[in-house]
Parts: structure tokens; C-alpha cells; sequence
């Protein structure tokens, strides 16, 4: 089955960089990715997301990308803002399955 | 609110109890699931309703029992429950399977 590998785990950045989250999935049949943000006592939520199509998706201040032949696709934020900091999950869908990353608390300093 | 309503939102249980945590979604989606959320885990599938047909189940134990009368609504009865079942109970939807989800905001339930 799948398996969705993410990194780092915990991520602080100051306000005004760029932060970077990265996953990597297994199974090559994989051709949905969204990105979740779940701030703190709240529900996750989709912000971004992107079709094995495509190589790169942009949404104002957030972007993705997708390395079909490495298996790997990445979250860009960049002029990051404190409202940002929350957990981010990635997660990797073929038909029948969607496998989540274990996440990554960003933190934004102001 | 999303669309995506869950009840109750906070729940403590003894091991012996039988309770029920409701979800319903108004958004006219065909797919409704069950994800159990624990810290610095990933999230996991429990249940997948399509169309009100159950096509998923990972393995989960017997304790833990949904049901879907209809399109709108899901439910997960919960009956002897153990300790290490305390987590974030998390129900979602969406119109295409394994797209796009819509989370509510979860129960979160504490096994005493």
C-alpha cells in the first residue's frame, strides 16, 4: 500500500521567509495530492491541492510542486505570516486510498 | 461552520459504556469517512461510505461499528472501548472518493 513519508517534522521560520515542506509517497499509481492545514483545536483544512498532471500549482503565497518521477511533491509559503503557523499534512490518493503524512508544525515568529 | 457538523465535540467514556459520535454533512457530497487522529500520527482511515455503501474497512476492531442510513449522515456506536482508543475522532466528506475533503471538527474522546 501507500506509504507518505513527510519532513520535517517541525519547522520555525521568522516572519517574512519562506518555509518548505516536503513528502515523498511510494506506490507510483498515486495521482492526487492536497495539502492540509490544521491550526491548533481546529479542523483540518484543504488549502491547496494538485492532479499527477501537473507539475506545479500557485494560490497567492502558497505553491506546490510535483516530481512525478521522484516521488516527491513540496509545499512553498512564502512572505509567511504568524496567522501560518499551524500543522501541515500532506497526503498521497490512487483510487481506493488516501494516505496521509504525519505532519509538520510550522511555526511563524513575528 | 464548513458544512461538515460532529457530535459531541468532547467525550469521556468508561471502558464498559456504548456511546455514538454523529456526523452530518449538508453539502450534497457522495462520500463520508471516519479518521481516527493521535498525536504525531498520521491520520487513519477507519471507515469509507460511497453512496451510502461501505467500501472500506482497514482492519479496524470490532468495537468500533459504523453506520450510514443515508447520504447525509454517518455515525460510529463505540462499545468497550480501551484507553489507547483516546483520540481526535475526525469525520469528513467529499464529492469524489478520496478528493477534496471536507472535515468536520471532531470528537474528541477520552477512554477512562
Amino acid at each position: 500500500g501507500e506509504n507518505v513519508e513527510q519532513h520535517p517534522s517541525t519547522l520555525s521560520v521568522q516572519e517574512g521567509d519562506s518555509a518548505v515542506i516536503k513528502c515523498t509517497y511510494s506506490d507510483s499509481a498515486s495521482n492526487y495530492f492536497p495539502w492540509y492545514k490544521q491550526e491548533l483545536g481546529k479542523r483540518p483544512q484543504l488549502i491547496i491541492d494538485i492532479r499527477s498532471n501537473v507539475g506545479e500549482k500557485k494560490d497567492q503565497r502558497i505553491a506546490v510542486t510535483l516530481n512525478k518521477t521522484a516521488k516527491h511533491f513540496s509545499l512553498h509559503i512564502t512572505e509567511t505570516q504568524p496567522e501560518d503557523s499551524a500543522v501541515y499534512f500532506c497526503a498521497a490518493s490512487t483510487t481506493g486510498d488516501m494516505r496521509f503524512g504525519a505532519g509538520t508544525r510550522l511555526t511563524v515568529k513575528p | 461552520e464548513t458544512g461538515v457538523t460532529q457530535t459531541p465535540r468532547h467525550l469521556v467514556m468508561g471502558m464498559t459504556n456504548k456511546k455514538s459520535l454523529k456526523c452530518e454533512q449538508h453539502l450534497g457530497h457522495n462520500a463520508m469517512y471516519w479518521y481516527k487522529q493521535s498525536a504525531k500520527k498520521p491520520l487513519e482511515l477507519m471507515f469509507v461510505y460511497n453512496f451510502k455503501e461501505q467500501t472500506e474497512n482497514n482492519s479496524v476492531p470490532s468495537r468500533f461499528s459504523p453506520e450510514c442510513p443515508n447520504s447525509s449522515h454517518l455515525f460510529l456506536h463505540l462499545h468497550t472501548l480501551q484507553p489507547e482508543d483516546s483520540a481526535l475522532y475526525l469525520c469528513a466528506s467529499s464529492q469524489e472518493e478520496f478528493r477534496g475533503y471536507t472535515f468536520g471538527s471532531g470528537t474528541r474522546l477520552t477512554v477512562v
